[in-house]
């Protein structure tokens, strides 16, 4: 059945490496999001994409993180240089606007520690 | 977006209905109700959702007020596998498939 898929699942890292995350929406999907999930903040979004453009990254810290999608099937979550406070879930969703806007898709995650 | 309001943490025996409430007393017309859950260590996932009327699917019941100001999210039977972190949104009716605000939520604790 269709799903989102993220990778990498997990990813150790050191201070000041570059972190680099995928997610695969769900095909058909026009709208992909970017959340970061901590046991401190919950929830928050980070970015929001609609046919591949950025709507919406105002949650992102903008001198490190960076998302793009260089196309329909790929977006990118990157992180240059990364601090242990990155360390957190990264979840990567999808959906459909018009009558599938209801529901969105999450991803399994990406959970990232920045030692 | 409106706010919400759950309780953090709620208990419930196995097999019988969980009752999950919200409050959204600044709900406006055009918002509808949301509800997701997130079982440990995976992605939030969508149950139900509502504008006015009440709504039933293959997962769980939506109890929406007549005033719209609180709702809550019936798990008729409930299961282990229920056990989750249950969010509460209000978001406004687009189109254009905005993003979720994501609370803190209620903590629901299945027992057996």
């Amino acid at each position: 059945d269709a799903r989102v898929t993220q990778t990498p699942r997990h990813k150790v890292t050191e201070m000041g490496q570059e972190v680099t995350m995928r997610c695969q929406p769900i095909l058909g999907h026009n709208t992909v999001f970017w959340y970061r999930q901590t046991m401190m903040q919950g929830l928050e979004l980070l970015a929001y994409f609609r046919n591949r453009a950025p709507l919406d990254d105002s949650g992102m810290p903008k001198d490190r993180f960076s998302a793009e999608m260089p196309d329909a099937t790929l977006a990118t979550l990157k992180i240059q240089p990364s601090e242990p406070r990155d360390s957190a879930v990264y979840f990567c969703a999808s959906g459909q606007t018009g009558t599938g806007e209801h529901e969105q898709f999450f991803g399994p995650g990406t959970r990232l520690t920045v030692l | 977006d409106a706010k919400t309001t759950q309780p953090p943490s709620m208990d419930c025996a196995e097999g019988r209905a969980a009752n999950l409430p919200c409050n959204h007393s600044t709900i406006s017309g055009n918002e509808y109700v949301y509800w997701y859950r997130q079982i440990h260590s995976q992605g939030p996932q969508y149950i139900i959702h509502g504008l006015k009327n009440n709504e039933t699917n293959e997962m769980a019941s939506l109890i929406i007020t007549e005033d719209r100001k609180s709702s809550t999210l019936i798990l008729p039977h409930a299961t282990l596998r229920d056990t989750a972190v249950y969010y509460c949104i209000v978001r406004l009716r687009d189109n254009y498939g905005q993003n979720f605000v994501f609370g803190p939520g209620t903590r629901l604790s299945v027992l057996p």
